[in-house]
């Protein structure tokens, strides 16, 4: 069974412009979470969606924002990008299908992103 | 909220010993832990977790943790260092059932054997 996928794996963009990045979870998993790491912060949880919505959201400002889509692919935008923006994104997928949150999530291999 | 707590940047292990890679907890109820580890340019790769049970829990690549909840611990052990288990290692806690919320992590630990 594939893994989470994730493309692009690098990007390269310049301040105030605006990034999307995308995530294929594994076949059946129904939710699908977005984390940020940078050196600084650590891994920080930027939100999660199911069933196409947003189940949750951590604390980061409005410029960053998501959709899911009805086969559970997913995308995460970043508008007005900022230099503090530069970060490992990673995406991770579990099965969700009692709403349990006791399934594990498995992550993708991440997005570099770096905002010059 | 939940929080999770790496007090060792870096552990130095020589090959062939035992390793611990500590991580202490708080959370609100009973938690679920899990830990990751990330080898360079890479994503988090799963290892083992701890729902309910038996406190002493087996992962991958011969890793285990216990859990101890009048600690509020959950530290990883491995009987035997091999070199190729130097990498970052993560550790995380999710709410109890019923939250929606991601995993808090901790900061990481780099674990370094030596040969």
């Amino acid at each position: 069974k594939a893994g989470v996928t994730q493309t692009p794996r690098y990007l390269i963009k310049t301040r105030g412009q605006q990034v999307t990045l995308s995530c294929s979870p594994i076949s059946g998993h129904r939710s699908v979470s977005w984390y940020q790491q940078t050196p600084g912060q650590g891994l920080q949880f930027l939100f999660e969606y199911f069933s196409e919505t947003q189940r949750n959201k951590g604390n980061f400002p409005g410029r960053f924002s998501g959709r899911q889509f009805s086969n559970s692919r997913s995308e995460m935008n970043v508008s007005t990008l900022e230099l503090g923006d530069s970060a490992l994104y990673l995406c991770a997928s579990r099965r969700a299908s009692s709403g349990t949150s006791t399934d594990t999530q498995y992550f993708g291999p991440g997005t570099r992103l770096t905002v010059l | 909220a939940q929080s999770v707590a790496q007090p060792e940047d870096q552990v130095n292990v020589a090959e062939g010993n035992p390793l611990t890679v500590k991580c202490t907890y708080s959370v609100s109820g009973n938690p679920y832990l899990f830990w990751y580890v990330q080898y360079p340019n890479r994503g988090l790769q799963f290892l083992l977790k701890y729902i309910t049970g038996d406190n002493l829990v087996k992962g991958s690549y011969g890793f285990e943790a216990e859990f101890n909840k009048s600690q509020t611990s959950f530290h990883l052990k491995k009987p035997s260092a091999l070199v190729s288990d130097s990498a970052l290692y993560f550790c995380a806690v999710r709410p109890p059932e019923g939250g929606a919320d991601g995993l808090t992590f901790g900061k990481g630990t780099h674990l370094i054997i030596q040969p």
